[in-house]
């Protein structure tokens, strides 16, 4: 099983509509989750922390199941703006060169 | 400003040639990275380097190596250039001293090696 899963899609989805998507992990010890965002030819960019209760920000919530080991994102009213890829990041002590790893990404496209 | 630069945003080389690219960030983070993302558009980490110490992605080709004049800057060096590193390169950086793993990346170099 790979360190960290996500489905890469692509993702196609009304505009106004509800998305969400998981991304899963192998290391049951992993301490800290992040979502980031990356638009084509741009870099990744922080979108969202993940934490154990949950989190909202604004049409954006994050999710962590420890039991079953995945974190999701669900996107709210979606907008044209939110077609991007979706990384999630997982930190593990022990995991990776750094302890950091990314997911491959799912691509989401949003369609007026 | 600028948070994390690097430059230059393109570069198209030949095989066998070396060049580098290099990074600054301004946000006064303690530890700076280097990854790649190739053409499956898979992000792997090549390095991660704060003054103390520098952790090397051990499937990382030693062409490859970091150079750190200062805390701020992070350059990335390769050596006889091939062509299975045409990728995006990015430099990125983080405060891990206080804990804070957030990421802040550059905007990336589009390497081309012909």
């Amino acid at each position: 099983r790979k360190e960290v899963e996500q489905d890469p899609g692509p993702f196609n989805v009304p505009e106004g509509a509800t998305v969400a998507f998981n991304c899963t992990y192998s290391n049951s010890a992993s301490q800290s989750f992040f979502w980031y965002r990356q638009d084509c030819r741009k870099e990744p960019k922080l979108l969202m922390s993940v934490y154990s209760s949950g989190n909202e920000d604004g049409r954006f919530t994050a999710q962590l199941n420890r039991a079953s080991q995945y974190i999701s994102l669900l996107i709210r009213d979606s907008k044209l703006s939110d077609s991007a890829t979706y990384l999630c990041v997982v930190i593990s002590r022990g995991g990776g060169a750094d302890g950091l790893t990314f997911g491959k990404g799912t691509h989401l496209i949003i369609q007026p | 400003d600028t948070a994390v630069s690097q430059t230059p945003k393109y570069l198209v080389t030949q095989m066998g040639n070396d060049k580098s690219i290099k990074c600054e960030q301004n946000l006064g983070h303690d530890t700076m990275y280097w990854y790649k993302q190739d053409s499956k558009k898979f992000l792997k980490i090549m390095f991660s380097y704060n003054n103390k110490e520098l952790i090397i992605n051990e499937t990382v080709p030693n062409r490859f190596s970091p150079k750190s004049p200062d805390k701020a800057h992070l350059n990335l060096h390769i050596n006889s250039l091939e062509l299975g590193d045409s990728a995006v390169y990015f430099c990125a950086s983080s405060q891990k001293r206080t804990g804070d793993e957030k990421l802040f990346f550059g905007s990336g170099t589009q390497l081309s090696v012909l």
